[in-house]
């Protein structure tokens, strides 16, 4: 049973330019949450899609955005990329939980792609 | 918002008993409690989930007081292999049922032989 994967494992940008991250969710998993995570800190909470919209978001900027397919995979695209934006994009992957389920929350992470913006 | 405090790092030696206490003044009613272990360059992973009281896995137990105020990860007879910084997560109590997971700054446990 494959875990979480993500692609590319590593990636060098230019500033300005734009970059797409993959993931794709543990079997069975029909929710995907994007992290970043910068050096010596915890992960922080980009967004969270579920039947291919975007449930929840944090306190990132329209520059960051997603998808999700049908297959629940996901896609994770931030445009005119900030030297800010370097560090370890953590995706993660759960099965829908919300009010009425508690807000159980144990979610599954893929290895990251390390983002380097020079 | 929902903050949780943990401490930045903490010493421990092998065959020994290590408890983590998360303090989190401001957890909402539907919120569960979840700890994660983070190694060097990976993504985290999940190691225990409560809500109150306590539970307990084949790696750790997790102790909820009445309050949930605060929670304590304890791992019994910690290794080498349990050096990692381990996370303390709960939701940001935002209001309409929307959740929003919240990593701590993490907690740095290093075992020594």
């Amino acid at each position: 049973d494959a875990g979480v994967t993500q692609s590319p494992t590593h990636l060098i940008k230019t500033r300005g330019q734009q970059v797409t991250l993959r993931c794709s969710p543990k079997s069975g998993h029909d929710t995907v949450s994007w992290y970043q995570q910068a050096l010596g800190q915890g992960p922080q909470f980009i967004f969270q899609y579920y039947e291919e919209e975007e449930r929840q978001r944090g306190n990132f900027p329209d520059r960051f955005s997603g998808h999700q397919f049908p297959n629940y995979s996901s896609e994770l695209n931030v445009n005119a990329l900030l030297l800010g934006d370097s560090a370890l994009y953590l995706c993660a992957s759960s099965l829908a939980s919300g009010p009425l389920a508690g807000f159980t929350y144990e979610q599954y992470f893929g290895p990251g792609t390390r983002l380097t913006v020079t | 918002l929902a903050k949780t405090t943990q401490p930045i790092s903490m010493d421990s030696y092998e065959g020994q008993e290590v408890n983590i206490t998360c303090s989190h003044n401001n957890i909402a009613t539907n919120d569960y409690i979840t700890w994660y272990q983070q190694f060097p360059s990976q993504g985290p992973r999940f190691i225990i989930q409560g809500y109150k009281t306590k539970v307990t896995n084949e790696v750790a137990s997790l102790f909820i007081p009445a309050d949930r105020k605060s929670s304590t990860l304890s791992l019994p007879r910690v290794s080498l292999s349990d050096t990692a910084v381990y996370y303390c997560l709960v939701g940001d109590g935002a209001s309409g049922g929307s959740y929003i997971p919240t990593f701590g700054r993490g907690t740095s446990l290093i075992v020594h032989p």
